[in-house]
């Protein structure tokens, strides 16, 4: 069964602090995996996008990597601000489908207190 | 932001009422999505199009129907809403180009049904 875990559930760490949210997949064919950020009542909007080839990328302030081999995936935010407070959702799309079909995780629920 | 609008964001119902929840696109996408998600939770597919006169279901069951008869716009539609069909409801569309699917959102409708 295609899954998308992702740890912690919630994180609650102080402005200027870095973090790191994980997630493991067991999405086959895998195509690629993108970080979405989601902002309390809004869509996702995404972050960072990985293909298999791929084993680290950066956006600013946000740094993704992924082992294909171990179908990890982590997001390390640095130098954390009080707008990075938002779930941040981990996202597969598998290749075996003209759908590109996308699965989600459940999400990790950030707060950045000042 | 992508171009894709959702109409209304928030909506408060009574039970037995007949919904339809608007949603468009200017990009030029062929394929459309709605995700049912709740507080905390992970997002759901429910309904997907990939592209005019094409509907399917998805893996959560709904008893909501959609409709494409032109590729921007994918309305949702309730016939009689109940308090369960309360949930926040988002739609997406996508390309993809090469290995890659990125899925763009829609803000959100909020509905609450009483």
């Amino acid at each position: 069964k295609n899954q998308v875990e992702q740890s912690p559930q919630s994180l609650i760490i102080l402005e200027g602090k870095n973090c790191t949210l994980q997630c493991n997949y067991t999405v086959s064919p895998f195509s690629n995996l993108r970080w979405y950020k989601q902002d309390t009542g809004r869509g996702p909007v995404s972050l960072t996008i990985m293909t298999f080839s791929e084993n680290t990328k950066s956006n600013g302030r946000y740094t993704a990597t992924l082992d294909a081999d171990t179908k990890q995936s982590s997001l390390h935010i640095t130098a954390s601000q009080l707008s990075d407070s938002a779930s941040y959702i981990c996202v597969v799309s598998d290749r075996g489908s003209t759908l590109g079909r996308l699965y989600f995780g459940r999400g990790t629920q950030l707060t950045v207190w000042p | 932001e992508a171009d894709i609008y959702q109409t209304p964001r928030y909506l408060v119902i009574g039970t037995g009422k007949k919904i339809t929840l608007e949603c468009s696109q200017t990009m030029g996408h062929d394929k459309m999505y709605w995700y049912q998600q709740d507080p905390g939770m992970e997002l759901h597919l429910i309904h997907y199009s990939y592209g005019v006169n094409s509907t399917e279901k998805g893996d959560l069951s709904s008893e909501s129907t959609v409709s494409r008869i032109r590729t921007e716009h994918f309305p949702l539609t309730l016939e009689s809403a109940r308090p369960s069909h309360t949930s926040q409801y988002l739609c997406a569309s996508s390309e993809t180009q090469g290995s890659s699917t990125e899925a763009f959102f829609g803000q959100g409708t909020r509905l609450t049904v009483v």
